[in-house]
């Protein structure tokens, strides 16, 4: 099993949907929370960290759920420049940065 | 941005010629990583360091040598470079239990 599991999709959703996209991690000593984008095989970017209590940006709201070990990321009226690779991270600390496979998000007109 | 860079941004090689991704960052955070990424695979951890001289294996660490001997830089050698190294390699760097910053990336192409 993969300490980092993402759903690798493609999602193809229409302008103006609401899209989620869900995380699991198999260590329950993990730290910390991160969603990155990643455009076109350039450097992955932070998108937001993920906290307990939940965190929103605008459009993007991110989840933590420790119990069951779950992390999600919700984006509200999707644009077409949505479109990329979402990636959860993990960091468990003492320098392990655990990645998922990255979930890809097309957003169409 | 953070400040990160990784040189070359680009390089074509011939097989079985070694082969050095720099990458230098002026943050002086503790932990830069060297990450793989292919199509299919996502990004594969090769090896990381934890401080000066102090480095780890990741998953993809066979045919990969490391070194850091200053905080700033982490060097990535590829001894003898197959077609099999073709990829994008990134360069990263962290602090503790904070988010990671990455360079721009480096495209290899071994011919």
């Amino acid at each position: 099993r993969k300490e980092v599991e993402q759903d690798p999709g493609p999602f193809n959703v229409p302008e103006g949907a609401t899209v989620a996209f869900n995380c699991t991690y198999s260590n329950s000593a993990s730290q910390s929370f991160f969603w990155y984008r990643q455009d076109c095989r350039k450097e992955p970017k932070l998108l937001m960290s993920v906290y307990s209590s939940g965190n929103e940006d605008g459009r993007f709201t991110a989840q933590l759920n420790r119990a069951s070990q779950y992390i999600s990321l919700l984006i509200r009226d999707s644009k077409l420049s949505d479109s990329a690779t979402y990636l959860c991270v993990v960091n468990m600390g003492g320098g392990k940065l655990i990645f998922g496979q990255g979930t890809e998000l097309s957003v169409k007109p | 941005d953070a400040g990160i860079t990784q040189s070359p941004r680009h390089k074509v090689t011939e097989t079985g010629t070694p082969v050095t991704l720099r990458c230098h960052q002026t943050e002086n955070h503790r932990y830069m990583y060297w990450y793989r990424q292919d199509p299919g695979h996502g990004l594969r951890l090769i090896h990381y360091s934890y401080g000066v001289k102090d480095t780890d294996k990741g998953e993809v660490s066979d045919g990969y040598s490391v070194s850091r001997s200053k905080t700033e830089d982490f060097l990535l050698t590829l001894e003898s470079a197959t077609s099999s190294q073709t990829s994008v390699y990134f360069c990263a760097i962290s602090e503790s239990y904070y988010e990671a910053f990455f360079g721009q990336g480096t495209r290899l192409t071994v011919v």
